[in-house]
């Protein structure tokens, strides 16, 4: 099974620029893997950001956008706000086989 | 508007089964899929799999193949998840999650596996 892997922490000064990426272990990551990006936050059900690889929720904030680089999808946030300290995850289609990543704290400090 | 609301805590001994239910409400329930999803303690979201509400076609992740089953009753709008043989590291909250693009998520169920 591939392997997905995030920058275990981050952190972002308040009104700073983040990227979060996500590796795969079996190579470059393209639109076919359908990425997906989620927060979560201590006690709450995850929060889906983005969904196949690019798209927003009608809820999802402008200041978050989602790309890929580099053979990578990037999840990058513009403008940290205090409320966006939180646990962020990507997943992953492998021929409908899905894997999240191990995760990234993001701390705004 | 759109609700997924699951069933209480369970606490189980190891070799025991769990089943969580997933109710939900605003929408027309076979339309859409329901995914399930866990997390440890300490540990990141893990992917246990997916089903159709539709025709009942399920896709499990490789590692809960053989202990996982997951139904769907369309006359309550009721999904279910059920793991057989519970483990110690089976203690987790699990979540269910609408459609393919998870865009509505249930509050989570923590099931304690404990002798």
């Amino acid at each position: 099974q591939a392997v997905v892997t995030q920058e275990p922490s981050l952190t972002v000064s308040p009104g700073g620029t983040v990227t979060l990426t996500c590796a795969s272990s079996t190579g470059t990551v393209t639109s076919s893997h359908y990425t997906f990006w989620f927060q979560q936050k201590p006690g709450q059900a995850p929060k889906t950001l983005i969904y196949d690889t690019t798209n927003k929720h009608s809820w999802t904030p402008a200041r978050f956008s989602a790309s890929l680089f580099g053979g990578k999808p990037a999840l990058t946030l513009s403008g940290a706000q205090p409320e966006d300290e939180a646990d962020y995850y990507c997943l992953l289609s492998f021929d409908n086989n899905w894997v999240f990543g191990g995760g990234t704290r993001l701390t705004v400090l | 508007q759109v609700h997924l609301v699951q069933s209480g805590a369970a606490v189980k001994k190891p070799g025991a089964s769990v089943k969580v239910s997933c109710k939900a409400s605003g929408y027309t329930f076979s339309t859409y899929a329901i995914n399930w999803v866990r997390r440890a303690p300490g540990q990141g979201l893990e992917w246990m799999g997916w089903m159709s509400t539709y025709n009942g076609n399920t896709k499990f992740a490789q590692k809960f193949q053989g202990r996982v089953s997951m139904t769907a009753d369309t006359s309550t709008s009721t999904a279910y998840l059920e793991l057989k043989s519970l483990r110690s590291d089976d203690t987790a909250i699990y979540y269910c999650a609408r459609d393919v693009n998870y865009d509505y998520w249930g509050q989570g169920t923590l099931v304690t596996v404990s002798s």
